[in-house]
């Protein structure tokens, strides 16, 4: 079993929709997540990072977070053609992060 | 603030040279920097933890012998592809851990790697 699991995409979404990303990890004992926006041939961005069970929003993100389910997901708003990208879950365990593999976007214009 | 360079951000060597890749982090002491591994198409795998003063730590299945890591200063940590091959081609990327309250890692711009 994959530590970490997201949906492969690709996610297309017409611009201005919301894009839904879901990534679920198998190690109860993991202290932190995090989302990354990875370009073609770039290295990966941090968008954000979650702790606490919830929700926590920056600008157009909202990252959502229910550790007894073990699930993690990523909202963009008013998506923009300059989102498409690949998005990273990543989860924190001792230091180390292990990522998902990751989901294709494409926002159409 | 947080900024992370790699050198070379791209290199072409023939089959069984040695290349070293360096990744600093410019405004932040790092302790702990690690080394992910990235092939098309797949996501980033880890290759080792990398602390300055001692020696790194490998994942499973990651050869120390032919992925030398050096973390000779607390800006600087290097990894030495030995006698690469084909196979050994690849995005190589370096993240740089501040301590911090979050712990957050910050990721170098990558190396891409072409073994000939």
């Amino acid at each position: 079993q994959k530590e970490v699991e997201q949906n492969s995409g690709p996610l297309s979404v017409p611009e201005g929709a919301i894009a839904s990303l879901n990534c679920t990890y198998s190690d109860r004992g993991s202290q932190s997540f995090f989302w990354y926006r990875q370009y073609s041939g770039k290295s990966p961005e941090l968008i954000m990072f979650i702790y606490s069970n919830g929700d926590k929003e920056d600008g157009r993100f909202t990252a959502q977070l229910n550790k007894a389910s073990q699930y993690v997901s990523l909202l963009i708003r008013d998506s923009q053609p300059s989102d498409s990208a690949t998005y990273l879950c990543a989860v924190n365990n001792d230091y180390k992060l292990s990522f998902g593999a990751g989901t294709t976007v494409t926002v159409r214009a | 603030g947080a900024v992370v360079s790699q050198h070379p951000s791209w290199v072409i060597c023939k089959s069984g040279t040695s290349v070293k890749i360096e990744c600093r982090s410019l405004d932040f002491q790092a302790t702990t920097m690690f080394w992910y591994r990235q092939f098309p198409k797949q996501s980033l795998m880890l290759m080792a933890t990398s602390n300055e003063g001692s020696k790194a730590t490998y994942e499973q299945g990651v050869e120390k012998d032919k992925f030398l890591i050096n973390h000779a200063s607390l800006t600087l940590s290097t990894l030495t592809v030995t006698s690469a091959h084909p196979e050994d081609s690849s995005f190589y990327i370096c993240s740089a851990m501040r301590v911090a309250a979050d712990n957050e890692q910050f990721f170098g711009p990558g190396t891409r790697l072409t073994v000939l």
